[in-house]
């Protein structure tokens, strides 16, 4: 399975934006990046995938690096409801393998 | 739809016990996902069905585990003889088939082993 690299944790203060790494150096042409994030008791939540082009939702923007190789989750503004474990995910229609993902903590 | 539905969402069960856990996916969902979770680690995979079929099992899933997706539709997840090792969340997800599509998944029924 292709692999990625995110940093632990990470802090924001709230209003702020947010700019979460992963790394995938070793992406295929067809693996789709896709994020998810874990609230406290909860499972987790898809927040946006993406493959070539950086995309854009409610929740988040997705920027994907020309080369693939990694990708940057954009939280505009954050609140203290995004306080989650954010995952970044490789994908390719197979099961979906998680790693320890990056703890967001918010500051008020 | 009212999204991934499990149950119980606790368990307390004694050691030796056997528990059986059910996933409820999104009714067009062919794929239904379990996870295990345990605290301060990401989901680790432990199976996955497309339809009725199980396609793969995960080397985590011992022969104590046993899932079932008898329709096509709903899944259980049993635990035989359990073990204190065994506590943990265990999270269902369900998607479409094709990388497109993301996962939803459920709140997951957590098991404490006693």
């Amino acid at each position: 399975d292709a692999k990625t690299t995110q940093p632990n944790s990470m802090e924001s203060n709230e209003e702020e934006p947010v700019h979460l790494p992963c790394n995938h150096s070793t992406i295929s042409g067809t693996d789709y990046i896709h994020w998810y994030r874990q609230l406290p008791s909860q499972g987790p939540e898809y927040v946006i995938h993406g493959l070539t082009s950086n995309v854009n939702n409610r929740m988040a923007s997705l920027a994907i690096a020309e080369d693939r190789k990694s990708s940057t989750l954009i939280l505009h503004r954050a609140t203290l409801r995004d306080a989650a474990v954010y995952y970044c995910i490789l994908y390719n229609n197979n099961d979906m393998r998680f790693g320890a993902g990056t703890r967001l903590t918010v500051k008020p | 739809d009212t999204g991934v539905s499990q149950n119980p969402r606790h368990k307390i069960t004694k050691r030796g016990q056997n528990v059986t856990f059910r996933c409820d996916p999104i009714s067009e969902h062919n794929r239904l996902y379990w996870y295990r979770q345990t605290l301060g680690q990401g989901p680790e995979f432990l199976t996955y069905f497309q339809n009725e079929a199980q396609l793969e099992k995960s080397r985590l899933l011992s022969d104590r585990f046993s899932a079932e997706r008898p329709k096509g539709s709903f899944s259980t997840l049993e635990i035989q003889r359990t073990e204190q090792g065994d506590s943990a969340m265990y999270l269902c997800a369900s998607r479409k088939a094709g990388g497109a599509y993301g996962y939803t998944f459920g709140s997951g029924t957590r098991l404490t082993v006693v």
